[in-house]
């Protein structure tokens, strides 16, 4: 049975940063083909996607935010960490960290952790 | 980055009727790569569909996917009283994107 779970601060002031930790069960980030990916989605708003690591330690970032975005894992723990730098409020959202498998179901993510939600105000 | 529009934006249906969500890519994208999700209030999302039509594990086979190119579709064929919530879209590709979300409603 896979399961995660994301924790971290619920509240953090403009211009710090954000660490959130995906803590996961069920698999492992050594298995070939397996990868975990980083979400978030603003209250009332889409999806956004931010970051991916896979199991070689292939990271991939969104674009817009790759300079601010650092992703790591360690494979021993069964946790991967995203360190997001200079929040600001429009950073406030749910946060959501998904597992990848591109053996079992192609570059869709299977499945998800409950979410933190993350307030950005000072 | 391949931009994906949804439309309608809002579908409002009844249960037992088909449903049809349309899921566009601004550029001709690999179908291998187009997966949809499910999502509802509070809750995470939850894959649906993989590769444009491969359902995935417990996806009931009143779901289906089709589509190629630029045009792809989400079809439920009856709908049931759970399957009222927003849908997504979502690019694999050098980066990943997701559409803004088709919201199925209750007429």
């Amino acid at each position: 049975q896979i399961t995660l779970k994301e924790s971290g601060p619920t509240l953090v002031k403009p211009t710090q940063t954000l660490t959130l930790t995906c803590t996961f069960s069920g698999f492992s980030l050594s298995t070939r083909q397996v990868g975990v990916g980083w979400f978030r989605q603003p209250p009332g708003k889409a999806l956004e996607w931010l970051a991916l690591i896979y199991w070689d330690d292939d990271k991939r970032y969104i674009p817009s935010l790759k300079s601010r975005l650092t992703i790591t894992k360690d494979t021993s723990k069964n946790q991967v960490v995203l360190t997001m730098t200079n929040m600001d409020p429009l950073d406030t959202a749910t946060y959501f960290c998904a597992h990848t498998d591109l053996a079992m179901a192609g570059t869709g993510f299977q499945y998800w952790g409950q979410g933190t939600l993350v307030t950005v105000s000072s | 980055e391949v931009v994906l529009t949804q439309s309608p934006g809002t579908l409002s249906l009844s249960p037992g009727e088909r449903a049809t969500l349309s899921c566009r890519a601004s550029q001709s994208v690999d179908s291998s790569y187009l997966t949809w999700y499910q999502q509802k209030p509070g809750q995470a999302p939850r894959l649906l569909m993989y590769g444009a039509s491969s359902r995935a594990t417990g996806v009931p086979d009143r779901f289906s996917g089709s589509g190629s190119e630029t045009d792809f579709t989400l079809t439920i064929s009856r709908l049931e009283p759970e399957d009222f919530a927003v849908y997504y879209c979502q690019h694999y590709g050098s980066s990943l994107t997701f559409g803004p979300g088709t919201t199925l409603d209750f007429k």
